[in-house]
């Protein structure tokens, strides 16, 4: 089992309707959870950092958490063709932070 | 306030031959990381820096690989000598302290060996 695993994608959401991104986590102890964004030729970028169960908004993006299901999400509300990218999850525990994957996600106008 | 600033942000070598990528954080960020990015996955460790301190190198290749971070700010990443299977993207990334701050990225070197 990958420590941190996400689908790879690609998702294809239209513009203005919620794009949805999940990321699971093996690592019971874990304690903080990032959303990087990795335009393509470009280093990620972070958009979000939640460290306690529940919902934490900013602008157009809510991560959700829920540590007994080990279990992060991204949700991207009203979504834009700028936000085509891959979306990056990250784990961070006692000795390490772990990266997922990705999701490459796509924005139909 | 300037962010993570890497260099350089391209390099072609010959296989066999050494390089060096560099790397200074964000000011005042005590923890420094050097990942490894291929094509289509997730940037992987190679090493973390507290300070002056490698608290974590277990992923880097020891042989051929080599790093250091004098008086705890720059780091300068080293291959001796490098291989054809090296090429990939080569991301620095700090944060304040830790594991669990966020930590941001420099704009990456694009390593290819030829």
């Amino acid at each position: 089992q990958k420590e941190v695993e996400q689908n790879s994608g690609p998702l294809s959401v239209p513009e203005g309707a919620i794009a949805s991104l999940n990321c699971t986590y093996s690592d019971r102890v874990s304690q903080s959870f990032f959303w990087y964004r990795q335009y393509s030729g470009k280093s990620p970028e972070l958009i979000m950092s939640i460290y306690s169960n529940g919902d934490k908004e900013d602008g157009r993006f809510t991560a959700q958490l829920n540590k007994a299901s080990q279990y992060v999400s991204l949700l991207i509300r009203d979504s834009q063709p700028s936000d085509s990218a891959t979306y990056l999850c990250a784990v961070g525990g006692n000795e390490k932070l772990t990266f997922g994957t990705g999701t490459r996600l796509t924005i139909i106008p | 306030e300037a962010g993570v600033v890497q260099s350089p942000r391209y390099k072609i070598i010959e296989k066999k031959q050494p390089v060096a990528f560099w790397c200074n954080p964000i000011s005042g960020h005590n923890t420094l990381y050097w990942y490894l990015q291929n094509l289509g996955q997730g940037p992987e460790l190679l090493i973390r820096y507290e300070n002056e301190e490698a608290v974590d190198d277990s992923q880097l290749p020891k042989d051929r690989f080599s790093a250091e971070r004098l008086k705890g700010v720059d780091s300068t990443l080293k291959i001796q000598p490098a291989e054809l299977g090296d090429s990939a993207v080569y991301l620095c990334a700090s944060s304040l302290s830790g594991l669990n701050t966020e930590a941001f990225f420099g704009q990456g070197t694009r390593l290819t060996v030829v």
